[in-house]
């Protein structure tokens, strides 16, 4: 089964605008990692954000948690055409063991 | 090219046959999982191992589905009696030892993907 949801489930913006997405979890979390995904490829990790923080920032990506509402967003600022991808939020449980993925986010940015 | 490396890229079989993926990790990561992935969908966890030993099984790998990692080095998953159901991608990623809190991303392969006509 699957930890996550992401939401919205597919968004479309233009080049330079930013994209959010949004997170939901259901049980409690060691860590919470994002990830990207471009069509018919691997998944690559994009940014990592522990339990006892709250917001994280690297480059054009922010990340925030909320372990109250047991929710993270993802917002990616500027954004490009080669931003255009499928976004996975991914919940570890237990420092060290598997992660759960949501359903993703198809992101697509338009030149 | 020192990544996760997942052959082969491409399976079509018949239904009924059986089928292998192969997938080499990054060499000084001692825990490699598998993970499936149907079109829209997030990957959804099979199987993971650290070192030679399978930790953890999903209820997702039936009877039909082994995996293994003799020596602790590259794994296999076997998939016996191949069924339409099973036409996905099959992710394979690697991880270093834990070293806390701060640390645990998974590093991918590129995948294999079946089609079981």
């Amino acid at each position: 089964s699957q930890q996550g949801e992401e939401d919205p489930q597919a968004l479309s913006i233009q080049e330079g605008e930013n994209a959010t997405m949004n997170c939901s979890y259901k049980t409690s979390i060691n860590n919470l990692q994002w990830y990207r995904q471009n069509s018919g490829r691997g998944l690559v990790h994009l940014i990592l954000i522990r339990s006892n923080e709250r917001e994280k920032h690297s480059g054009r990506l922010r990340v925030t948690l909320d372990t109250s509402k047991k929710s993270s967003s993802l917002l990616i600022t500027a954004s490009r055409a080669a931003d255009t991808a499928s976004y996975f939020c991914a919940t570890d449980k237990a420092a060290g063991n598997k992660l759960t993925f949501g359903g993703g986010t198809r992101v697509l940015v338009k030149p | 090219d020192t990544g996760v490396s997942q052959n082969p890229r491409h399976k079509i079989t018949k239904r009924g046959q059986n089928v292998t993926f192969r997938c080499d990790p990054i060499s000084e990561h001692n825990r490699l999982y598998w993970y499936r992935q149907t079109l829209g969908q997030g990957p959804e966890f099979l199987t993971y191992f650290q070192n030679e030993a399978q930790l953890e099984k999903s209820r997702l790998l039936s009877d039909r589905f082994s995996a293994e990692r003799p020596k602790g080095s590259f794994s296999t998953l076997e998939i016996q009696r191949t069924e339409q159901g099973d036409s996905a991608m099959y992710l394979c990623a690697s991880r270093p030892p834990f070293r806390g809190a701060g640390t645990g991303e998974l590093f991918f392969g590129e995948g294999s993907r079946l089609t079981v006509l």
